[in-house]
């Protein structure tokens, strides 16, 4: 069983839907909670990033993390065709140089 | 600015060859970071270096696999004899190290195939 799971989709919404994208993780010295976008053919960039439990929102995103359940998750309101990718989460523990643990993504497709 | 950049962006070799894969993070950044990204395995962690200290390279599949940074900033990653399963993207990210938690910034990646 991999450290980090995540459904790998496709998932296809409609423009305008709130999206829900999840991973569950099974290492409880996980400290900090990461989700990268991936376009094709392109480097993962960095979401959002949590410490610890709780939610934390930018923008159209929110972020939420439950330690108790080693659950996260990253909500999308109001999705737009532009957020059509792959959604990573990753995960690190503290003072473990930042190595990333990566789920293997979720890809998205946003249709208009 | 300038991102972390990669280079070749694409390499095709026959299984056997050794391949050498470059990374030029960003400027000023003091840790580096290879990952490996293959269908099935998702994105795995290689190496990691940090300043002059000694490199952890606790991800390296095997011994074919190794890494050097040198002036701590450019850093090569050589794989040799490839095999069929090298076949992967490999990603480069490097960051600033200022407290416990330090973002990392991904370049575009290597698309390796070994035939």
């Amino acid at each position: 069983q991999k450290e980090v799971e995540q459904d790998p989709g496709p998932l296809s919404v409609p423009e305008g839907a709130i999206v829900s994208l999840n991973c569950t993780y099974s290492n409880s010295a996980f400290q900090y909670f990461m989700w990268y976008r991936q376009y094709s053919r392109k480097g993962p960039e960095l979401l959002m990033y949590t410490y610890s439990s709780g939610n934390k929102e930018d923008g159209r995103f929110t972020a939420q993390v439950d330690k108790s359940s080693k659950y996260i998750s990253l909500f999308i309101r109001d999705s737009q065709p532009s957020d059509s990718a792959t959604y990573l989460c990753a995960m690190s523990e503290a003072n473990a140089g930042n190595m990333l643990t990566f789920g293997g993504g979720t890809r998205l497709m946003v249709k208009p | 600015g300038a991102g972390v950049s990669q280079s070749p962006s694409n390499k095709v070799t026959e299984k056997g060859k050794d391949v050498e894969l470059r990374c030029d993070p960003i400027s000023g950044h003091t840790a580096l970071y290879w990952y490996r990204q293959s269908l099935g395995q998702g994105l795995e962690f290689l190496i990691y270096f940090q300043g002059n200290s000694a490199p952890d390279k606790s991800g390296l599949p095997s011994d074919r696999f190794s890494a050097e940074r040198t002036g701590g900033s450019v850093s090569t990653l050589t794989i040799q004899r490839t095999q069929q399963e090298d076949s992967a993207v490999y990603l480069c990210a490097s960051s600033l190290v200022l407290g416990s938690y330090n973002e990392q910034f991904f370049g575009p990646g290597t698309r390796l195939t070994v035939l």
